[in-house]
């Protein structure tokens, strides 16, 4: 099935950085969402983006919803070492109902 | 809120016998639920889409005799891995839709 492209597939950081991490889609999306998985545990929901152009912040995340709809940004400030783990992005095109198309995920390393 | 559960946390079991996994919304009522597929180092890959009453749709490729679902009431879904062969190991998640999706902490799935 289609899988959305995220970039960049790992990173290695110092505790306290910034990270950016991003994804894109050849497809449109009406609402972009950001989970992050820790190992042997399902997807855990970070932030939700209903509408083109948004930004919203959860604590030290930002993410955005670009404007052409096709791709989206998370950004996690001051990274500290729980920040570990998989990022997903997962693009839908209609309602909850509505089934999600997973990006290919970001791991994140942080180092003390 | 939006609390989702899975049982079994993990399960080992010989080729050829069948597996029963339940996924159940604890604070919510589901109408739809999904179950994906995870190999490891990779994505969630969406298997079928669930809905209480009716008939699962099952992604393409994915065999609907081999993996029975069964969505009975508004707050369980089971998925049934028939005749299970190794290449079915895999880490099975599940999902219920309230505003949006959350996910179950996944199912292990190791098939001998």
């Amino acid at each position: 099935g289609q899988q959305l492209n995220q970039s960049p597939q790992s990173m290695f950081i110092q505790e306290g950085e910034d990270v950016s991490m991003n994804c894109t889609s050849s497809s449109i999306f009406n609402t972009w969402l950001w989970y992050k998985q820790d190992p042997g545990e399902g997807p855990v929901l970070l932030i939700a983006l209903y509408k083109a152009g948004e930004l919203t912040s959860n604590g030290r995340l930002t993410a955005q919803f670009g404007i052409t709809r096709k791709d989206s940004f998370l950004n996690i400030s001051a990274s500290i070492p729980s920040d570990v783990g998989i990022y997903f992005c997962a693009g839908q095109l209609g309602g909850g109902g509505n089934k999600l198309t997973f990006g290919t995920g970001t791991q994140l390393k942080v180092e003390l | 809120g939006a609390v989702v559960s899975q049982h079994p946390s993990w399960v080992i079991c010989k080729s050829g016998t069948s597996v029963k996994i339940e996924c159940r919304s604890l604070d919510f009522q589901a109408t739809t639920m999904f179950w994906y597929r995870q190999f490891p180092k990779q994505s969630l890959m969406l298997m079928a889409t669930s809905n209480e009453g009716s008939k699962a749709t099952y992604e393409q490729g994915v065999e609907k005799d081999k993996f029975l679902i069964n969505h009975a009431s508004l707050t369980l879904s089971t998925l049934t891995v028939t005749s299970a062969h190794p290449e079915d190991s895999s880490f099975y998640i599940c999902s219920a839709r309230w505003d949006t999706q959350y996910f179950g902490p996944g199912t292990r799935l190791t098939v001998l």
